[in-house]
């Protein structure tokens, strides 16, 4: 079964870039397709992109200005930055895993990133 | 974007009753929709897919019914470990995703 961890600083100073990673397990990175989700503390979810091993991505027309993701085959991680970060990024970050046109199947546990100075 | 709203936002139900959760969509997601389950500090759970289909090792009592814009999932005998967070979320834009603002199951 593939399991998913999400790893990164847990503090972000606004306007500062928030950088995660995603170390997948259990699985290549290579069959699959990934995306990241943020939960904001009791909110709902939202999704903010996706990745193909092959480097294809879609991202969130609301957070697009922003977001970058990418992979690295090599260490079986994919990574999350968001720029110009402010309060309203505090959230719970998920990176997710799905077998490509279907609902995200696999979870990480999730991270809180806070946005503080 | 297609807009995911969910009624009621909280919902009262003693164990053993039947809860009935809805799902509408601001336009037709044909049958590409996803129920999640969710508990406090947990990643969500895939309970349903494809409006209708369990995901594995998903108990029977949960069922997801509907297409188009109009759906609902229903879990026939509440147990104490189903009090939780519900999502809807519709893939037929796959892979843009977007997700109903969840309905609470509480217990009453």
């Amino acid at each position: 079964q593939v399991q998913l961890q999400e790893s990164g600083p847990g503090l972000v100073k606004p306007s500062e870039t928030l950088s995660l990673t995603c170390t997948v397990s259990g699985g290549s990175i290579s069959s699959y397709y990934w995306s990241w989700i943020r939960q904001p503390p009791g909110k709902g979810l939202e999704w903010i992109g996706y990745i193909y091993y092959s480097g294809s991505t879609n991202y969130n027309p609301s957070l697009k200005s922003r977001v970058t993701i990418s992979v690295d085959t090599s260490k079986n991680q994919f990574s999350l930055k968001l720029s110009s970060v402010t309060a309203a990024d505090t959230a719970v970050y998920y990176c997710a895993m799905d077998y490509g046109g279907n609902p995200p199947l696999y979870w990480g546990q999730g991270t809180l990133v806070t946005v503080s100075s | 974007e297609i807009v995911m709203t969910q009624s009621p936002a909280t919902l009262s139900v003693s164990p053993g009753e039947r809860a009935t959760l809805s799902c509408r969509a601001s336009q037709s997601v044909s049958s590409n929709l996803a129920w999640y389950q969710q508990k406090p500090g947990q990643a969500p759970r895939l309970l349903i897919y494809g409006a209708s289909t369990r995901a594995t090792g998903i108990p029977a009592r949960f069922s997801g019914s509907g297409s188009g814009t109009e759906f609902t999932l229903t879990i026939s005998s509440l147990q104490s470990e189903d009090f939780a967070v519900y999502y809807c979320q519709q893939y037929n834009n796959w892979p843009s995703l977007t997700f109903g603002g969840g309905t609470k199951v509480e217990i009453k």
